[in-house]
């Protein structure tokens, strides 16, 4: 059964860091992609960026480009969001999925970014 | 950005009765391979999204038969054969064929 368990959510200040980390179980994790998707309260989904199998592109979504920096650890099975310079619009619930057509999600971790 | 718009936004529907959601691209989904990357997923009240349909009609393990989906180019459905209590939530579709991967608004179903 696939699971992936995210955590290192949290509160933190406007122009604070924080890093997210998933842990994954039950595939071949080195050899899938895998993706963040974020989700603000009450509102819907919105991609934030993509790893791949080994780890040697990556994609993002301009709105979090040169702030967040996704990485992973295939020895680990462990999928990390450095996320640096946060700003209040970064509040949301943040997933982890496997590949990037997020065939299998995690609960999320909730990111509040308030001071 | 390719923009996904999807109609309705809200859907209320009788138990056992049919429902229909509608999701159109900016762009046209079909990629250099020839596949088209559209994916639909189901979010129930307080749970993680979950993938319902891949490449416009593919349904993922697990999902029942009553659900299906269809179209192409940049014109997409998602149907829903008989609508049931557990159906309850928001469905959204999303593109995979160009970067940034882009959702629809959503589409909150609900049991009249």
């Amino acid at each position: 059964e696939v699971q992936l368990l995210e955590s290192g959510g949290g509160l933190v200040q406007p122009g604070g860091s924080l890093r997210l980390s998933c842990a994954a179980s039950g595939f071949t994790f080195s050899s899938s992609a895998m993706s963040w998707v974020r989700q603000t309260p009450g509102k819907g989904l919105e991609w934030v960026s993509t790893i791949t199998d080994s780890g040697g592109r990556t994609y993002y979504a301009d709105s979090v480009k040169g702030r967040f920096t996704i990485s992973r650890d295939n020895s680990k099975s462990t999928l990390y969001l450095q996320m640096n310079s946060l700003r209040a619009e970064d509040t949301a619930v943040y997933y982890c999925a496997k590949t990037s057509h997020f065939q299998f999600w995690g609960q999320g971790t909730l990111v509040t970014v308030s001071s | 950005d390719v923009v996904m718009t999807q109609s309705p936004l809200s859907l209320p529907v009788t138990l056992g009765q049919p429902a229909s959601i509608s999701c159109r691209s900016s762009q046209s989904l079909v990629y250099s391979d020839g596949n088209t990357y559209l994916n639909w997923f189901q979010q129930r009240p307080g749970q993680s999204p979950r993938r319902l349909i891949y490449g416009v009609s593919n349904r993922d393990s697990g999902v029942p038969d009553r659900f299906s989906g269809s179209g192409s180019g940049t014109d997409f459905t998602l149907k829903i054969d008989r609508v049931e209590a557990e159906d309850v939530g928001v469905y959204y579709c999303m593109q995979g064929s160009h970067w940034p991967r882009t959702f629809g608004q959503g589409t909150k179903l609900e049991i009249k």
